[in-house]
């Protein structure tokens, strides 16, 4: 069965401070790999996705994550962060075969401080 | 804003009862998917629904139940609750039941149970 592991549940950082949130999966087969965010009071939105290609992805607002098929990794970087950045981030994980749902991370909550 | 409308946004009722959270999912989306969000398990994938048909089932009790109108909203329905079952309760819906795209997310639906 696939899972999600993000490591780290709470993350401080200062306002234009680099970050990595860490997030590593287990599957048996390929994968889809995602990064989703949730502001307060709000949805997920998707925030990128790595389905094939080049193992570095990025976002339109400046994140980062590279796909690392060893070392079964999808982490998410930026090197300088926003006060607006304040979420929490979900990774999350769809194998070829899926009937479409997501597994998903249990989520870090990112919190910028100024 | 997604696209996605879930209601009602809060809910609070009794140990025993039963709750009907709706949802209508994005203008020409046929896949719609149903989280459980809770503070110990995370984001928990409870059952998909495809152009009116079950696509796949995930940690959903057999209290709950789903189903998918002509129409394409989609009902969830909560019985015997519990107070193990208060939680965020999301909505998300694709265009397809193919992983390789997005999944639009609603904003919750806040279930209390006392």
């Amino acid at each position: 069965a696939q899972s999600v592991t993000q490591l780290d549940s709470q993350v401080p950082v200062f306002e234009e401070a680099p970050v990595e949130l860490r997030c590593n999966y287990s599957s048996s087969v390929s994968v889809y790999l995602f990064w989703y965010v949730q502001y307060p009071n709000q949805g997920l939105q998707l925030l990128l996705k790595y389905l094939s290609g080049s193992t570095l992805v990025e976002s339109i607002n400046g994140f980062e994550a590279e796909f690392n098929k060893s070392q079964t990794s999808f982490h998410l970087r930026k090197p300088s962060v926003h006060i607006s950045d304040t979420a929490e981030y979900f990774c999350a994980v769809s194998d070829w075969g899926s009937q479409g749902n997501l597994i998903f991370g249990k989520g870090t909550k990112l919190s910028v401080k100024p | 804003d997604s696209g996605v409308t879930q209601t009602p946004k809060h809910l609070i009722t009794a140990t025993g009862q039963r709750v009907t959270l709706r949802c209508s999912p994005r203008s020409g989306d046929l896949s719609v998917y149903w989280y459980q969000q809770s503070l110990d398990q995370g984001l928990q994938f409870l059952i998909q629904y495809y152009n009116g048909e079950e696509r796949a089932k995930g940690n959903i009790l057999e209290r709950f139940s789903a189903q998918q109108f002509p129409d394409l909203h989609s009902e969830l329905n909560l019985s015997s609750l519990e107070l193990g079952d208060s939680a965020l309760y999301f909505c998300a819906s694709s265009v397809d039941a193919a992983i390789t795209g997005e999944l639009f997310f609603g904003e919750g639906s806040r279930l209390t149970v006392l």
